[in-house]
């Protein structure tokens, strides 16, 4: 079965970095493409973009240009969002979905449970 | 502010029909599919409704989803107390060239 898991909760200062893993199972990972989505507390949905897992191909919305990078290790089935310059604004549950489809417009069919980032001087 | 528009709040009684609504623009909801998530809070979304009607394997038939123009409807018929939940709607925005969310609805079984 399709597996999503995250690594754990992370506690950062501002100015700081942080980066998340999502391992991915039960399928193979270059033929569907990784989503990152955002949840702060109390809020929606935010799209932080997404990596093709064949070619590593990569493509962030504007709000997160420059301060998000997604990469992956096909051998390992692994999927990264790295976040940059954190401020508080930026704590929130950081969650990865598999893209039901290689086109960017297909939804997301199984997500990750999500990893906890904490911003906090 | 959310791209997509929901209500904040739906509610009914167990057994009720109840439905939630999600309106955007010709640039997302009109030219592409929707989606539908629910979310128990504490957990992750779950695909509830995919490509604007499809329900995926396990999902119940009291859920149904249904489209006109710029607007799409989630149907909930037979409420359950397990269907307390946030709803989600989502899709692609041509004009943005990235994935639009609404703000979610809470629905509470009274």
């Amino acid at each position: 079965q399709v597996q999503l898991v995250q690594s754990g909760a992370e506690v950062k200062k501002p100015g700081a970095s942080v980066k998340v893993a999502c391992k991915a199972s039960g399928y193979t990972f270059a033929s569907f493409p990784i989503h990152w989505v955002r949840q702060a507390p109390g809020q929606s949905l935010e799209w932080m973009g997404r990596l093709t897992g064949g070619s590593g191909n990569t493509k962030y919305p504007q709000s997160f240009q420059g301060r998000v990078t997604i990469t992956g290790d096909t051998s390992a089935s692994t999927a990264y969002m790295e976040l940059t310059s954190l401020t508080s604004d930026d704590t929130a549950v950081y969650y990865c979905a598999r893209g039901e489809g290689s086109s960017d417009w297909y939804g997301f069919d199984y997500w990750g449970q999500g990893t906890v980032v904490t911003v906090t001087s | 502010q959310s791209v997509l528009t929901q209500p904040p709040s739906a509610s009914g009684t167990p057994g009720q029909r109840v439905t939630i609504s999600c309106s955007g623009t010709t640039s997302n909801i009109k030219n592409r599919y929707v989606y539908w998530y629910q979310q128990v809070p504490g957990t992750a979304p779950k695909l509830l409704i995919d490509r604007d009607t499809q329900r995926p394997s396990g999902v119940p038939d009291r859920f149904s989803g249904s489209r006109s123009g710029t607007s799409v409807s989630l149907a909930i018929s037979g409420l359950r107390s397990e269907d307390e939940a946030d709803y989600y709607c989502a899709a692609w925005d041509d004009s943005l060239s990235g994935w639009v969310f609404g703000g979610g609805t809470k629905l509470t079984v009274l």
